[in-house]
């Protein structure tokens, strides 16, 4: 069965610093993809970034960026210049897409931010 | 405005007492899925659906029950037979086998407690 792990439960970051959340996960399965999701204080669950094993390019949307490493099975997050509105829960999931629809959360990391 | 809908928003059940979660979904999505969240355990796979009239265990459904009558509602009721209730429940839709990724979008979540 496929895992996806959060080790560090809180981080913090100071405003327009940069910062990185680690995701790691098992899979004997060579295609599928990957997806950082935010929670914020109202719960409401935003997708932040996607990022599809065979393609070799780390994904990006505006401040936010991911380091895959496909081999040693790693998904970070960098959040860079960060903002008070980035504090939330930051959770990674897998999924293998297609027919299969299920997706594998982590158990997420609480991401705050110094004024 | 296309999106997913839950409600209540707080709901409190007497133990012992069944009670139904509603979800509903505008987005034309095949799939549909049921989440609970508790602190420090991310999001546990409760039921989900990819088709209409058919689902499937996730990984906690003991004391939990699921239909799938019409493609845009998938209702969730938690039953007497639930040990530990009182969770933060999520709902989410996805497209199914039309693409690749199948991200899911998440409904505002229902806030069940038992009293």
């Amino acid at each position: 069965a496929q895992t996806v792990t959060q080790s560090q439960p809180e981080m913090s970051v100071q405003e327009a610093e940069t910062v990185t959340l680690s995701c790691t996960y098992d899979t004997s399965e060579s295609d599928y993809y990957l997806f950082w999701y935010k929670q914020p204080p109202s719960r409401q669950m935003i997708l932040v970034i996607r990022q599809e094993a065979y393609k070799q390019q780390n994904a990006t949307e505006n401040r936010f960026s991911v380091n895959f490493q496909k081999a040693a099975k790693s998904f970070s997050l960098k959040i860079s210049d960060s903002q008070l509105g980035d504090a939330a829960m930051y959770f990674c999931a897998y999924g293998r897409g297609g027919a299969n629809s299920k997706l594998t959360f982590g158990k997420g990391i609480t991401l705050s931010v110094r004024p | 405005d296309g999106g997913i809908t839950q409600s209540p928003k707080y709901l409190f059940r007497k133990e012992g007492q069944n009670v139904t979660l509603s979800c509903e979904q505008n987005l034309n999505h095949d799939a549909m899925y049921w989440y609970r969240q508790d602190p420090g355990q991310g999001l546990r796979l409760i039921y989900y659906s990819q088709i209409v009239n058919d689902f499937q265990k996730g990984d906690i459904a003991e004391g939990y029950s699921v239909s799938r009558e019409k493609k845009e509602s998938f209702p969730l009721t938690v039953t007497s037979a639930q040990k530990n209730p009182t969770a933060f429940y999520l709902c989410a839709s996805s497209p199914f086998g039309t693409s690749g990724h199948n991200e899911q979008f998440f409904g505002p979540g229902t806030r069940l407690t038992v009293l």
